[in-house]
């Protein structure tokens, strides 16, 4: 079974403009969430998407938004970048059944640098 | 609030000697589970085990063990056999029921700690 593919794997970009993170999980899983890593804040929740619905969401500020697809592909937007949004993004599925007992997996990361 | 504590920045242990990895956490709700995972200096995040609050027995998967104590909010990681190639960063997370407070989906980490593995 192939894992969870997040596409680019890089990305530069300079402040002001927008960004799109692809996701796709696990064939089956229909809950996509994502992290934003940073080495000062950690790893932080973004948000998560199951069943094409957002059903829970981190504190991050409205720049920050997501969508799902009916093929539980998954897309994160960024828009007017700032410096401080340089970060590793991971992408993790699940199947979304039995809640806290599902573990997630995640892909390899998106690493973005906002110069 | 849901918290993870790991106190241990970093670790050095022998090649194939076994190493603990200590994780606290602190929670109201009487359903969780809590998660550790590797994460390689390439940045992939990876699944190594998992703890459900209700679990009686330590979980264990090939060389990892997991030593829960309730009573203690603690989840500590044990490995055994250390290789080289375990040398990477280490999270635990918890994950919540949280049916009144709507944190069900969500993973809380720790901050990491960063395990060494040497000849």
């Amino acid at each position: 079974k192939a894992g969870v593919t997040q596409t680019p794997r890089y990305l530069i970009k300079t402040r002001g403009q927008q960004v799109t993170l692809s996701c796709s999980p696990i064939s089956g899983h229909r809950s996509v969430s994502w992290y934003q890593q940073t080495p000062g804040q950690g790893l932080q929740f973004l948000f998560e998407y199951f069943s094409e619905t957002q059903r829970n969401k981190g504190n991050f500020p409205g720049r920050f938004s997501g969508r799902q697809f009916s093929n539980s592909r998954s897309e994160m937007n960024v828009s007017t970048l700032e410096l401080g949004d340089s970060a590793l993004y991971l992408c993790a599925s699940s199947d979304g059944t039995g809640v806290f007992n599902s573990p997630l997996h995640f892909g390899n990361g998106t690493r973005l640098t906002v110069t | 609030a849901q918290k993870i504590t790991q106190t241990q920045p970093g670790m050095f242990v022998q090649e194939k000697e076994a190493v603990t990895l200590d994780c606290t956490y602190d929670t109201s709700d009487q359903s969780y589970g809590l998660f550790w995972y590797k994460q390689p200096s390439s940045g992939e995040m990876i699944f190594l085990i998992y703890q459900g609050s209700y679990d009686e027995q330590n979980a264990t998967e090939g060389r990892y063990s997991l030593n829960f104590q309730k009573a203690r909010k603690s989840a500590n990681l044990v490995i055994s056999a250390s290789q080289l190639g375990d040398s990477a960063m280490y999270f635990c997370a918890m994950r919540e029921a949280g049916r009144t407070t709507g944190t069900a989906s969500k993973l809380t980490f720790g901050t990491g700690t960063r395990l060494q593995v040497t000849l």
